[in-house]
């Protein structure tokens, strides 16, 4: 079980947005403004795509943005393109004893 | 252009050992705290290791501790983890990642190596 909960999978249809939600705790996500997101296609390494809740590296689509309210991330992606068909992965810093966790993950699909 | 690359991934028996190396390119490793990642066949991310860039302090994951050990050789641009004991829970691809750059605050990973398998069975 992933300390952190996301949805199994979320689909949309081109040219729609879709949003990931995040939960953790206190400890996590309430706590610091360090939450990330990274895709990740089939047999490929994660990529990173927002750090600090919200924030965009550079070269990353700014179709992609982030947000947090309370103990709750989320990722959303405007304007779906079928490239963006990818696994999700959140992941936060935490007090506990592990420094850090990721999501579940969550698989989306471009209808 | 940054580039991690892992090696030392293999198949293992229950309780043998194995050691991952990661090379680092393209960017001052003294300067970057650093991580390993895995992730199990078909499943997800799991954070494992982390190392500050002077080595001064290292965390693991409460599944590894005690059996896993990180470090790093700046002067060769070297990372590595040591994995005793294993388990047949632990294969996994394992992942190098850049962390944060030494006195930043926060928590992602930038960069990332394309993994090495590790497989612990008998």
């Amino acid at each position: 079980q992933s300390a952190l909960t996301q949805p199994a999978s979320v689909s949309g249809s081109p040219g729609q947005a879709i949003t990931i939600s995040c939960t953790g705790t206190s400890s996590d996500v309430g706590a610091y403004n360090y939450v990330s997101w990274y895709q990740q296609h089939p047999g490929k390494a994660p990529k990173l795509m927002i750090y600090d809740v919200s924030y965009r590296p550079s070269g990353v689509s700014n179709r992609f943005s982030g947000s947090k309210s309370g103990n709750t991330a989320s990722l959303t992606i405007s304007g779906l393109q079928a490239e963006d068909e990818a696994d999700y992965y959140c992941s936060a810093y935490t007090s506990s004893s592990t420094l850090g966790v990721f999501g579940g993950g969550t698989k989306l699909t471009v209808l | 252009e940054v580039q991690l690359l892992e090696s030392g991934g293999g198949l293992v028996q229950p309780g043998g050992s194995l050691r991952l190396s990661c090379a680092a390119s393209g960017f001052a490793l003294s300067s970057y705290n650093m991580h390993w990642v895995r992730q199990a066949p078909g499943k997800g991310l799991e954070w494992v290791s982390h190392i500050t860039s002077s080595s001064s302090t290292k965390n693991y994951a409460d599944s590894v501790k005690g059996r896993f050990t990180i470090s790093r050789d700046n002067a060769k641009n070297s990372l590595s983890l040591r994995m005793d004991s294993l388990r047949v829970e632990d294969t996994a691809v394992y992942f190098c990642a850049r962390g944060l750059e030494m006195h930043s605050s926060g928590w992602y990973f930038d960069y990332w190596g394309q993994g090495t398998l590790v497989t612990v069975s008998s």
